[in-house]
């Protein structure tokens, strides 16, 4: 039972372009949403987080927009640099659980291109 | 400041046999959250300890136990152990009990081969 879905294993882009990851979600009870990036041999590092009373937040070359209507989040990195090639991962947090539980996706591996 | 450590950084097991998995949290923080991640999917929520005391536990058998110490480092214990149990098993503080997740830091993890 995926509650978190990252369909796409893999994105490849040219430096200086756009990134887009998407991830979709299926339990209501989602109300805070982030994004991980991880390298090999590193735990994963918070990227930037979205409550569910926005549709949008931005940080820097980071954007994440949420559709809550199509239970739809993504990503949106410009311009994509070398050093953003990593596995990214989707989480969500049903809060007001009493836990800091998060449900992560697959992941998706973005390979930036020079 | 010294991040989330865990320790050993690989293990390699046999079916059957027991492991202890160990962290140490950020200075200061009182949650820790263990998470495991099978090659290919994304980590996968464990426990949550606060203040010693279980805060919230995912869908895991009862072989798998953890437990925090006065001075808020975990163990995660895994008895009987699966060819499935193999996989990188993460380690994640936070100074909060529940809310505010992406104040969660994760450590480098523990790489757990089961043979």
């Amino acid at each position: 039972d995926q509650q978190v879905k990252q369909n796409s294993p893999s994105l490849s882009v040219q430096e200086g372009r756009i990134s887009i990851l998407n991830c979709d979600y299926t339990n209501s009870m989602f109300d805070y949403f982030l994004w991980y990036k991880k390298y090999p041999a590193e735990g994963p590092t918070f990227l930037i987080s979205i409550s569910s009373i926005k549709d949008k937040n931005e940080d820097g070359r980071f954007t994440v927009f949420l559709n809550k209507s199509a239970k739809h989040l993504s990503l949106h990195i410009v311009p994509s640099q070398p050093g953003d090639s990593a596995v990214y991962f989707c989480a969500a947090s049903p809060t007001g659980q009493g836990a800091q539980k998060l449900v992560f996706g697959q992941g998706t591996r973005l390979t930036i291109n020079p | 400041d010294a991040g989330v450590t865990q320790s050993p950084t690989h293990l390699i097991k046999t079916r059957g046999q027991h492991v202890t998995l160990r962290c140490s949290p950020i200075s200061g923080h009182k949650s820790v959250s263990w998470y495991q991640q099978v090659l290919g999917q994304g980590p996968q929520f464990i426990f949550q300890y606060y203040e010693k005391e279980e805060r919230g536990r995912g869908n895991f058998p009862d072989r798998f136990s953890a437990r925090q110490f006065p001075n808020y480092s975990s163990e995660l214990n895994v008895n009987a152990l699966l060819l499935g149990d193999s996989a990188l098993y993460l380690c994640a503080s936070s100074s909060r009990p529940s809310g505010n997740v992406d104040t969660q830091y994760f450590g480098p993890g523990t790489r757990l081969t089961v043979l």
